[in-house]
């Protein structure tokens, strides 16, 4: 079954930092582009960043550009995202998440799937 | 920035036609992706490419997409389908999800 397991959230300070994980299995992890997504409590889903397969490509959103840093390591089959900064407003459920690509009609139809169970990351002092 | 725009809530009766919209500039012109996530759980992939099922989704999920407006429909809604929707679609380099609606099964 394909799986992906987030791990690394827990309490950090403002101003702090964290680096979270995400182990990918039952795939071909380097096959894949991966995205990371986050959820404040009672709030809906944010993109975070994308990175292609490669590693080479990656985008972030305005909201953490600068202060976050994705990465992978596909022979380790994992995904990364190193936070800096935290601030408050980052205090939210971080999922990861596979993506799926078809061309359509030469146009790209991008959706996420599967995705982790999620990692929860608590700024406060 | 791109945006999408979901109604916050929808009701409707088990065994009815729910319809979850989700609006934004020339939405047709792009791919709409739709998650299901019900209370403590991971979203799940309950549409892609505006109209495909991915397997084990009921068929009573269909979408659509055209003009500025991606539809999501649910036929014969069970409680089972009461959780929040989302919808997706990609902007340039950035990734857009609706705000969400809460479909409520009374």
């Amino acid at each position: 079954e394909v799986q992906l397991v987030e791990s690394g959230g827990g309490l950090v300070q403002p101003g702090g930092s964290l680096r979270l994980s995400c182990a990918a299995s039952a795939f071909t992890f380097s096959d894949f582009d991966m995205n990371w997504v986050r959820q404040a409590p009672g709030k809906g889903l944010e993109w975070v960043s994308y990175i292609s397969s490669s590693g080479t490509t990656i985008y972030y959103a305005d909201s953490v550009r600068g202060r976050f840093t994705i990465s992978r390591d596909n022979a380790k089959n994992s995904l990364y995202l190193h936070m800096t900064s935290l601030g408050a407003e980052d205090t939210a459920v971080y999922y990861c998440a596979r993506e799926r690509i078809s061309m359509v009609r030469g146009a790209t139809a991008n959706w996420f799937d599967p995705w982790g169970q999620g990692t929860l990351v608590t700024v406060s002092s | 920035s791109y945006e999408l725009t979901q109604p916050p809530s929808v009701s409707v009766s088990p065994g009815q036609t729910a319809s979850i919209t989700c609006s934004g500039d020339r939405l047709g012109d792009r791919y709409v992706s739709w998650y299901q996530q019900k209370p403590g759980q991971s979203p799940v992939l309950v549409m892609y490419q505006d109209t495909k099922r991915p397997s084990g989704i009921p068929e009573r999920f269909s979408g659509s997409n055209s003009g500025n407006t991606a539809t999501l429909t649910i036929s014969g809604t069970q409680a089972m389908d009461e959780a929040d929707y989302y919808c997706q679609a990609w902007d340039s380099s950035t990734v857009v999800f609706g705000g969400g609606t809460k479909l409520t099964v009374l």
